[in-house]
């Protein structure tokens, strides 16, 4: 079935640097969103993208539909950017979403 | 704080036992959407509607849940009966479009414990 594969499974940050996340899509995507799940559960909207390019203070994304992959860019950050980064991405047949299985950031002092 | 508004946000039931939570989406927002989230992070989405008709949902909430979206009143979605592997994070989120090129917004979710 279509899959959703996200890299790294897991992260870890000095306050300051920065990193990317990666969401490889088997099969042509519409569009894509990306999350931020805190630890109380609640997944933050963070970007929606049918295509191109998104830039929201500290983070970029881009998606990419021809090559079938999408980038969460992070620079500079800071203690409350720790969580877990969810992509997630649907053909436009049904409405529903296809997740990765996340990337745990953890951004230390 | 969410647009999107999902109470209880914890549910702990025995096996057998009803297990119900709510979802107000979004105003303006049509389309409702609901998913289960296990602990390993896997997502399986559940059932969808558009105003208070069901779109699509799957083998196992159309055998074991019931759920509905009423004029005027919060959506619902219920376990009729509560099962160990029933134990997750529910979502409810909304979006303007049944189409996956409308984004979403997600509720905080409603976590259920089942002992």
């Amino acid at each position: 079935g279509d899959q959703v594969e996200q890299s790294p499974s897991a992260l870890s940050l000095h306050e300051g640097t920065g990193s990317a996340l990666r969401c490889n899509f088997t099969t042509t995507m519409r569009a894509v969103q990306w999350f931020q799940q805190n630890s109380r559960g609640s997944l933050i909207n963070l970007f929606y993208l049918a295509s191109g390019t998104k830039e929201n203070g500290r983070l970029k994304s881009t998606f990419n539909s021809k090559e079938s992959y999408s980038t969460l860019h992070i620079r500079d950050a800071q203690l409350e950017d720790s969580g877990t980064y969810f992509c997630a991405a649907g053909t436009g047949n049904t409405g529903k979403l296809i997740f990765g299985l996340g990337t745990t950031l953890q951004v230390q002092p | 704080n969410s647009k999107v508004i999902q109470t209880p946000r914890y549910l702990v039931k025995g096996q057998g036992q009803k297990a119900k939570m709510r979802c107000i989406p979004e105003k303006g927002h049509p389309v409702v959407f609901w998913y289960q989230q296990n602990k390993n992070n896997e997502f399986k989405f559940l059932i969808n509607f558009q105003n208070q008709e069901v779109l699509q949902q799957i083998d196992m909430t159309e055998k074991r849940f019931s759920a509905e979206c009423p004029s005027n009143s919060p959506c619902s979605l219920e376990i009729q009966s509560s099962e160990a592997g029933d134990s997750a994070l529910y979502l409810c989120a909304s979006s303007l479009s049944p189409r996956a090129n409308s984004d979403y917004t997600f509720g905080s979710g409603t976590r259920l414990l089942v002992i």
